[in-house]
């Protein structure tokens, strides 16, 4: 069956440091691989998509990267602030374009000052 | 102005009462969805509508029904509510479908819905 594989556990960083959170996934072919970012009591907001021919993508101090062979993306914060602590959530279409997005369960992301 | 609204943001109702959850988009998108977000946080696809035509319909219960008036509202009925029920429901949309286009999702602030 499908997965996607997030590591659900909080992931506490220092300020200033780099956060690098982790999407895995099984029995997928995506075209694209999503990121969004989900704060208590809101909706998800996008933030980056990666395509399947590249291999990295960058947004001011997000980086995403995306291994179409080991199945995995990875998601960067540079400089991190408290102000980024949130839970971060991956998400997957297949090519066939008709399931729409399916999400991972998400990291909640704690950067301490 | 808001992008995607839902209404209402708060929903506490008894078991066995039959609700609406209102959701409009502004952006002139041509597919709208609902998600359901359970107690562990997980964001679950329901349905999805493209142009008033349903295009995905996920293993939900049929006391679940999408309702589309036009391009730009999606509403849920949901009859006869159980206690499994009580969960955060998110509408969306996007430009295109699934794969095609961008793909991305813009959410509306969710519906917290509690089944007594």
């Amino acid at each position: 069956s499908q997965k996607i594989e997030q590591n659900s556990e909080a992931l506490n960083i220092q300020e200033g440091k780099t956060a690098t959170l982790t999407c895995n996934y099984t029995n997928y072919s995506p075209a694209y691989l999503q990121w969004y970012r989900q704060d208590p009591g809101r909706g998800p907001v996008f933030l980056l998509l990666i395509r399947e021919n590249e291999k990295e993508k960058r947004k001011e101090r997000l980086k995403v990267t995306f291994d179409t062979t080991l199945k995995q993306s990875l998601f960067h914060i540079t400089a991190s602030q408290p102000a980024d602590s949130a839970t971060y959530l991956c998400a997957l279409v297949s090519g066939g374009g008709a399931d729409g997005l399916t999400f991972g369960k998400g990291t909640h992301l704690i950067i301490q000052p | 102005d808001t992008a995607v609204s839902q209404t209402p943001k708060y929903l506490v109702t008894q078991m066995g009462n039959d609700k609406s959850i209102k959701c409009e988009q502004n952006l002139g998108h041509d597919t709208m969805y609902w998600y359901k977000q359970d107690s562990k946080k997980f964001l679950k696809i329901m349905f999805s509508y493209n142009n008033k035509e349903l295009i995905i319909n996920e293993t939900v219960p049929n006391r679940f029904s999408p309702k589309s008036p036009d391009k730009a509202h999606l509403n849920l009925h949901i009859n006869s509510l159980e206690l499994g029920d009580s969960a955060v429901y998110f509408c969306a949309s996007s430009q295109d479908r699934g794969g095609m286009g961008t793909g991305e999702l813009f959410f509306g602030e969710g519906s917290r819905l509690t089944v007594l």
